[in-house]
């Protein structure tokens, strides 16, 4: 069974400090990986989107990795503010048949002041 | 460019009873998905519509249903409302498909089942 697991599953950290997210997945075959950004009580935004080829991708203060040999990705949050509290989630595509997002349950980061 | 419309954005139910949720896609986009989302188990597929088919269900009761009319407009219904069923109901649409476009939410629409 395809699975995308995310670690740690919650985070606080201090406003101004950086943190890393990580989504490991099983999911095969790979067809591309998604972050997305869920407020609270609002609809998920995206952050990125990488496919096999890309190893990095950035959104402003958002750096996304990939490593499709270990199946592991990460989100990079640089110099936090109190507006990046949120959870993150992290989707990853199936080239197969069928419905393929295969979602993770998701990384609940709280910015302190 | 106006967003992912959803409606109602909150509503209250009792067991038994059913619910009609509406979305409205981006302009142009062709490709209606929703999804519910409990604390315990995140988001979870319900089904997509491509053109007015639907492409793939995901492992729901037949209680939940959608169906997809010609402007792009969608709508989901769940009948013989239980409570288990109080989540956040999102959509998103896409230009593409769901797995190859990328995918743009509107803000849900939040069910409590008393």
């Amino acid at each position: 069974k395809n699975q995308v697991e995310q670690s740690p599953q919650s985070l606080i950290i201090l406003e101004g400090k950086n943190c890393t997210l990580q989504c490991n997945y099983t999911v095969s075959p790979f067809s591309n990986l998604r972050w997305y950004k869920q407020d609270t009580g609002r609809g998920p935004v995206s952050l990125t989107i990488m496919t096999f080829s890309e190893n990095t991708k950035s959104n402003g203060r958002y750096t996304a990795t990939l490593d499709a040999d270990t199946k592991q990705s990460s989100l990079h949050i640089t110099a936090s503010q109190l507006s990046d509290s949120a959870s993150y989630i992290c989707v990853v595509t199936s080239e197969n048949s069928g419905y393929a997002l295969n979602f993770g349950k998701g990384t609940s980061l709280l910015v302190t002041p | 460019k106006a967003g992912v419309t959803q409606t109602p954005r909150y509503l209250i139910k009792t067991r038994g009873q059913q619910v009609t949720l509406s979305c409205s896609p981006i302009s142009g986009h062709r490709s209606v998905s929703w999804y519910q989302q409990t604390p315990g188990q995140g988001l979870q597929f319900l089904f997509e519509y491509f053109s007015e088919t639907q492409r793939n269900k995901g492992n729901f009761p037949g209680r939940f249903s959608g169906r997809q009319f010609s402007n792009s407009r969608s709508e989901m219904n769940v009948s013989t409302l239980e409570l288990g069923d109080s989540a956040l109901y999102l959509c998103a649409s896409s230009s593409l498909t769901g797995e190859t476009g990328e995918l743009f939410f509107g803000e849900g629409s939040r069910l409590t089942v008393l």
